[in-house]
């Protein structure tokens, strides 16, 4: 059984760092690609950044480009998301998900056939 | 606002059918054949129903169908059930930097 889980979230202040991780399992982590997908509080579903199944190439939305990193350690089957200087707007629940096809890039020729619960990060002072 | 356009709302009675629209543009929607679409029910994530604009996942009712016309895709729920009430988003490859682009949503009431 595909199993995502999500961890890292929590209140953190303006301009400060966070650094999310998901733990996959139940499929060959290093064969997808994989991405981080937010939502903001009643808001609909953002796409934030993919990264390839060897990490070749990597991908991130306009708004969060030059703040935001994505890396994955295949050996430990794990994603991760580097996050700084944080703004309010990026107060959201934040998925982890799963790339469709293998050997995929992280563009959105690939759909998320899997996605974890999500870790909420709050950005307030 | 989104980059790709979907209803807020739209509703239907058990049995009948529904669609739900997502309009695009000719760098998205309209340009490619990768239209996926995603079920959320409240306080869940979101689950794939659709890909590559008709494929079904394994697993997905064969009451869920995809198609395309020019710019706009749309999500087809034949014989509406209760548990299809949820929050439907589409999505899109785009040829902009961002490559993946979702649709507001739309949420489904069964009446």
């Amino acid at each position: 059984e595909v199993q995502l889980v999500e961890s890292g979230g929590g209140l953190v202040q303006p301009g400060r760092s966070l650094r999310l991780s998901c733990a996959a399992s139940g499929f060959t982590f290093d064969d997808y690609a994989m991405h981080w997908v937010r939502q903001a509080p009643g808001k609909g579903l953002e796409w934030v950044s993919g990264i390839s199944w060897n990490s070749g190439s990597i991908g991130y939305a306009d708004s969060v480009k030059g703040r935001f990193t994505i890396s994955r350690d295949n050996a430990k089957n794990s994603l991760y998301l580097q996050m700084n200087s944080l703004r309010a707007e990026d107060t959201a629940l934040y998925y982890c998900a799963k790339g469709l096809h293998p050997r995929s890039g992280y563009s959105g020729y690939d759909p998320f056939d899997y996605w974890g619960q999500g870790t909420l990060v709050t950005v307030s002072s | 606002q989104s980059a790709l356009t979907q209803p807020a709302s739209v509703s239907g009675s058990p049995g009948q059918s529904i669609t739900i629209s997502c309009t695009g543009t000719s760098s998205d929607v309209g340009g490619y054949n990768y239209v996926s679409w995603y079920q959320q029910h409240p306080g869940k994530a979101p689950k794939l129903m659709i890909y590559e604009v008709s494929n079904r996942p394994s697993g997905v009712p064969d009451r869920f169908s995809g198609s395309k016309s020019g710019n706009t895709a749309s999500l087809t729920i034949s014989g509406l059930q209760a548990e299809d009430e949820a929050d439907y988003y589409c999505s899109s490859y785009t040829s902009s930097s961002t490559h993946v682009v979702f649709g507001g949503g739309t949420k489904l009431t069964v009446l």
